[in-house]
This record gives structure tokens, C-alpha cells and sequence, in this order.
């Protein structure tokens, strides 16, 4: 079975400041990757996916996430963070081929002060 | 845009009761899933439901949990005997026949068993 790992348990930055928060899975074969965001008292959303091709992939609102193969990762990505960005983050993957179920990461909480 | 509805958002509940999470999936969606997620811990997969049958559960997924499509728009978790344990954020979620992407989440229900 996949699992998910989100080293970054919580992120303060200020606005204006550059985010990488880390995400890795673990798992052998092919697998579909996601990026969700919780905003306080709202819904998990979608910020973006990857399941195939550029492995650089944009999402809503700024954000983007890389997939490097060799190394599990997807880290998330955005050049400059807005207060609005205070959220909660989570990594999910599923494997294709296997159960499609998403497993998804501990998340993130990102905090941005403005 | 297509939203998945949850109602109650906040239920209260003794220890011992059953309660009945209900949902309103996005209408053209066939694949249903519950999650919950333990305050402070990570999104944790219920059981996913095609077809008008459970088609995958994960272990938390006990014999005190079932799921119903009662008619053609609800989707209803159950537990038969709430724990203390069971308190939690219940979120419903809903895809469409491609079910390797991304799912719409519904805003949650609170489950609080006192």
C-alpha cells in the first residue's frame, strides 16, 4: 500500500515570501499524485493533480508542484504567498493500477502573516 | 460550480447513540467515499461506494459503520454505537467515471460524542 509523508507540519512565513512545502510518497509503481487545500472552516479543494506527461504542474491560485520520479516527491510550490494563503495542505496519492483510493499526507498548516 | 453538500456541519451526540451523517453528492458524480479526520491527524479513508454497493473499506471501517444511497441524491453514513473515539470531521466526497481524479469534497460534518 502507498503511504505519504509531509515533513513540514507547520510553515510560518510572511506575505510576499517564497513556499516549498515537501511531499513524499512511497510506492513502487505508477501513481497519481495531488496537492488539497483547506481553508479555516471550508472544505478540502483540489489545488492540482499530476498523472502524466510535464511533470511540472500548475494549479489554481499561483500554485504549482513538481514531480521528481527518482526521488517520490511532489513538492509544492508558490513564488510569492499571500495572507489568503493561511491554509491547511495535503499531499494525496493513489496508485494506478492498484486501489484508486487516495491516501492522503498528515498535511501542512501554512500560517502567512501580513 | 458543483458543490458536494454535508448536513449536519456540527453534531453533538452521547457516547452510545447512533448517528446518521448525511450527503448530497454532485449529481452526475457515480463514485462516493467518506473520510474523517481526527483533529491534528491526517485525512483517513471510510469506505468508497459505486454502484449502489461498497466496493472498498479500510479497516476503521467496522462492523458499527454502514453507508446508504436511500435514494437517487443522499448518500448517509451511519454509526450504529458512537465512541468517543469516533469524534471527528466526516467529510463526504464524490467523483465522476474517472476515478483517478481529482474528488469534490463536501464541507464536513463535526461529530462530537460526549
Amino acid at each position: 500500500a502507498q503511504s505519504v509523508s509531509q515533513h513540514n507540519h507547520h510553515v510560518i512565513l510572511s506575505e510576499a515570501a517564497s513556499l516549498e512545502l515537501g511531499c513524499n510518497y512511497s510506492y513502487g509503481g505508477t501513481v497519481n499524485l495531488f496537492w488539497y487545500v483547506q481553508y479555516p472552516g471550508q472544505h478540502l479543494q483540489l489545488l492540482l493533480k499530476y498523472f502524466s506527461g510535464d511533470p511540472l504542474v500548475k494549479g489554481i491560485k499561483g500554485f504549482e508542484a513538481e514531480f521528481i520520479k527518482s526521488k517520490f516527491s511532489f513538492n509544492l510550490r508558490k513564488p510569492s504567498v499571500q495572507w489568503s494563503d493561511t491554509a491547511e495542505y495535503f499531499c494525496a496519492v493513489n496508485a494506478v493500477g492498484g486501489s484508486y483510493i487516495p491516501t492522503f499526507g498528515r498535511g501542512t498548516s501554512l500560517i502567512v502573516h501580513p | 460550480e458543483p458543490e458536494v453538500t454535508q448536513t449536519p456541519s456540527h453534531q453533538v451526540t452521547q457516547m452510545g447513540q447512533e448517528v446518521i451523517l448525511r450527503c448530497v453528492p454532485i449529481s452526475n458524480h457515480l463514485y462516493f467515499y467518506w473520510y474523517r479526520q481526527i483533529l491534528g491527524q491526517k485525512v483517513e479513508f471510510l469506505v468508497s461506494f459505486y454502484n449502489n454497493e461498497i466496493s472498498e473499506k479500510s479497516e476503521i471501517f467496522d462492523d458499527q459503520f454502514s453507508v446508504e444511497r436511500p435514494d437517487g441524491s443522499n448518500f448517509t453514513l451511519k454509526i450504529r454505537s458512537t465512541k468517543l473515539e469516533d469524534s471527528a470531521m466526516y467529510f463526504c466526497a464524490s467523483s465522476d467515471l474517472g476515478r483517478n481524479y481529482g474528488y469534490t469534497f463536501g464541507s464536513g460534518t463535526r461529530l462530537t460524542v460526549v
